[in-house]
């Protein structure tokens, strides 16, 4: 059964680089019809994505992140990786990693990682 | 492309059906899903291509639509379905609607 781990630092200092893992479990993340993505909550409201990464490296991010987000991956590992550089106050949220599953007419998030709290804050 | 959804929350006891309408800014076929979350947890997968349940997702919960509007219908309200849900479209770079929290009257 896949699984999804996020880890990284919980606190972050203003204007500095957030960084986060998200360890896959149960499955090769290089598995074809599969990209692997992540999704941030800010508390008490709603879901943003920021972008998602296929495990040839080809990527997408959201428009409003882009200029500050690179996603990694490290098939080694079975693992890939969001950093998110300049980070305010704003970027404070519940970050999720999650499996995005093409199907022939949609694309969902199928499968989350339990989330991981960071915090931007002097 | 911009997701909205209405009502943001509503009242349901116990065996009711609920309806939860998402829209969008523009046509976006029948790329939309819908997921369910519970206070301080990750978002479970409930539907894709606006009417195919997940394995594993009880048949009370239903999708419809296409184009621009969009319904997730709750029939017969269990206790666990008291939860937010969030519509989804994945016609072009994914974004989510704000939500509606369903809680207990």
């Amino acid at each position: 059964q896949l699984q999804l781990q996020e880890s990284g630092s919980g606190l972050v200092k203003p204007s500095q680089t957030l960084s986060l893992t998200c360890a896959v479990s149960g499955d090769s993340i290089s598995s074809a019809g599969y990209s692997w993505s992540w999704i941030r909550q800010p508390p008490g409201k709603g879901l943003e994505w920021i972008g998602y990464i296929y495990h040839s490296g080809s990527t997408s991010y959201n428009p409003s992140l882009e200029s500050r987000v690179t996603m990694s991956v490290d098939k080694s590992k079975n693992q890939f990786s969001l950093k998110l550089t300049s980070v305010t106050a704003a970027d404070t949220a519940v970050y999720y990693c999650a499996r995005r599953l093409e199907y022939a007419f949609s694309a969902a998030f199928d499968i989350w990682g339990q989330g991981t709290m960071v915090t931007v804050s002097s | 492309i911009q997701m909205t959804q209405s009502p943001s929350s509503l009242s349901a006891s116990v065996g009711d059906s609920v309806t939860i309408t998402c829209r969008s800014s523009q046509s976006i076929s029948r790329f939309l899903n819908w997921y369910q979350q519970k206070p301080g947890k990750a978002p479970k997968f409930l539907i894709h291509g606006a009417s195919r349940l997940q394995g594993g997702v009880p048949s009370r919960f239903s999708g419809s639509g296409s184009g621009t509007d969009f319904t997730l219908t709750i029939s017969s309200l269990q206790p666990d379905d008291f939860a937010t849900y969030y519509c989804q479209q994945s016609y072009s770079t994914p974004t989510f609607g704000p939500g509606t929290k369903v809680h207990i009257k």
